[in-house]
């Protein structure tokens, strides 16, 4: 299977900030690469998708960039529900896997 | 609009056998692949199966092969997991996930269920 490796696994920051998640696959996924987040508690969204388009109703301040295996996603300027854990994923393989999780907290 | 609706979850022991099902509404629900996605607590997301539109190709992550069924029925816009041989480590919350695929878009999980809570334990 292909692994899907995320750094940081938590990062603190503040309301304004910007931030950058990484996520290094085992394998070239070529544009196969997808970014999801979680709200505590809730079910987890489509934020991006094939590395950086943005999802219908994703604010700009979200982007995604990358390619071949390795891939990031910027948040330009933090919002308070941006609190979240964030994941990547890879669909080029049938056995489609996760990151671990990148905890963005306050 | 879209929703999925998640039943079948709660207590079972150990080497029980738990089903769990996705009824679907507001999409042409036969047109589309589902997956099922698991995340045990405090945990990252685990993909465990797919199923294609037409329910004639499925894959499943090893954890659970052999011991999970993933079905549908499309006539009912229905989405089933039928677990067996339930272990402790398969507590989890389960979704049902729908798939989008576009050719110049890949593949991506776009719409999820509400989940459901399986908790293995004696």
């Amino acid at each position: 299977d292909i692994q899907m490796t995320q750094s940081p696994s938590s990062l603190s920051a503040s309301v304004g900030d910007r931030v950058t998640i990484t996520c290094r696959s085992s394998q070239p996924i070529k544009n196969y690469l997808n970014w999801y987040r979680q709200r505590p508690g809730k079910v987890p969204e489509l934020l991006i998708y094939t590395i950086s388009n943005l999802q219908i109703g994703v604010p700009s301040t979200f982007s995604g960039s990358g390619s071949g295996t390795d891939f990031t996603l910027t948040i330009s300027s933090l919002q308070p529900e941006d609190f979240a854990t964030y994941y990547c994923q890879q669909s080029y393989s049938s056995r489609i896997t996760f990151g671990q999780g990148t905890r963005l907290d306050i | 609009e879209m929703q999925l609706v998640q039943s079948g979850g709660g207590l079972v022991q150990p080497g029980g056998s738990l089903r769990l099902s996705c009824e679907a509404s507001g999409l042409t629900f036969s047109t589309y692949e589902m997956n099922w996605v698991r995340q045990a607590p405090g945990k990252g997301l685990e993909w465990i199966s797919y199923i294609s539109s037409s329910g004639d190709n499925i894959h499943y992550v090893d954890s659970v092969k052999g011991r999970f069924t993933i079905s549908r029925d499309n006539a009912k816009n229905s989405l089933f997991l039928q677990m067996n041989s339930l272990r402790v480590e398969d507590t989890a919350v389960y979704y049902c996930v729908r798939q989008y695929y576009g050719l110049l878009t890949g593949y991506y999980f776009d719409k999820w269920g509400p989940g459901t809570l399986v908790t293995v334990s004696s």
